[in-house]
């Protein structure tokens, strides 16, 4: 059973837009939640991660915004470019330090 | 040189076939991982271990086995192969006091 929900499942962005992608959780009992990108061939990498003491997180273009009271964070790509064409996992920390991903997201930025 | 490689990276096989998918890492961590990952379905655990001598399920462990030889290397077996384990598989290691994970290259496998 998927404890994390991912939208959208697919992207399309034009070059210098904003992409976002959503997730929502179910168990608030940890402290997690990391974003990975994963190009065609590849396996996946770690992105970007947060914890849920703060409400934000900017790496360069890339930013988590987290919402605990609606047990939603999101992922959001200022300057979208064609680089950036992959696909997105959301996930949450569950317990025993192991990981739970979203259904992922292809984001296809047209150039 | 990849810090995680996997081996096969494709195989096509028929059904009520053994197969072993092998791990192996060059990062010195201790905790190993096998996941799926299926089309709109993302990433999804199958066996992780410790240390070499822990192992445990994940969320979908039926129809497959593991074994830790050492530290370096975890290997996922299916003991006879049916048609819905194809897939792309991948293998994961992470450091005792880190949450991230080192994914390998992947195993993309057919079962006809």
């Amino acid at each position: 059973q998927q404890q994390v929900k991912q939208s959208p499942q697919s992207l399309i962005v034009q070059k210098g837009g904003i992409s976002i992608i959503n997730c929502a959780y179910e168990n608030t009992a940890f402290d997690y939640f990391p974003w990975y990108q994963q190009f065609p061939g590849k396996g996946p990498a770690l992105l970007i991660a947060i914890r849920p003491d703060v409400s934000e997180k900017k790496e360069g273009r890339f930013t988590i915004s987290f919402n605990k009271s609606a047990k939603q964070f999101s992922l959001h790509i200022m300057d979208s470019q064609p680089g950036d064409s992959a696909t997105y996992f959301c996930a949450e920390e569950t317990s025993g330090s192991r990981l739970t991903f979203g259904e992922g997201t292809q984001l296809t930025v047209n150039p | 040189d990849a810090d995680v490689t996997q081996t096969p990276r494709n195989r096509i096989t028929k059904t009520g076939k053994r197969i072993m998918l092998e791990c192996s890492q060059t990062k010195g961590h201790d905790r190993m991982y096998w996941y799926r990952q299926d089309p709109g379905l993302g990433l999804r655990l199958i066996y992780y271990s410790f240390d070499v001598k822990d192992i445990n399920k994940g969320e979908i462990s039926d129809g497959y086995s593991v074994s830790r030889q050492a530290q370096a290397k975890f290997s996922l077996s299916l003991e006879s192969a049916i048609p819905n384990q194809t897939a792309l598989y991948f293998c994961a290691t992470s450091a005792w006091n880190q949450e991230t994970q080192y994914f390998g290259p992947g195993t993309r496998l057919l079962v006809l």
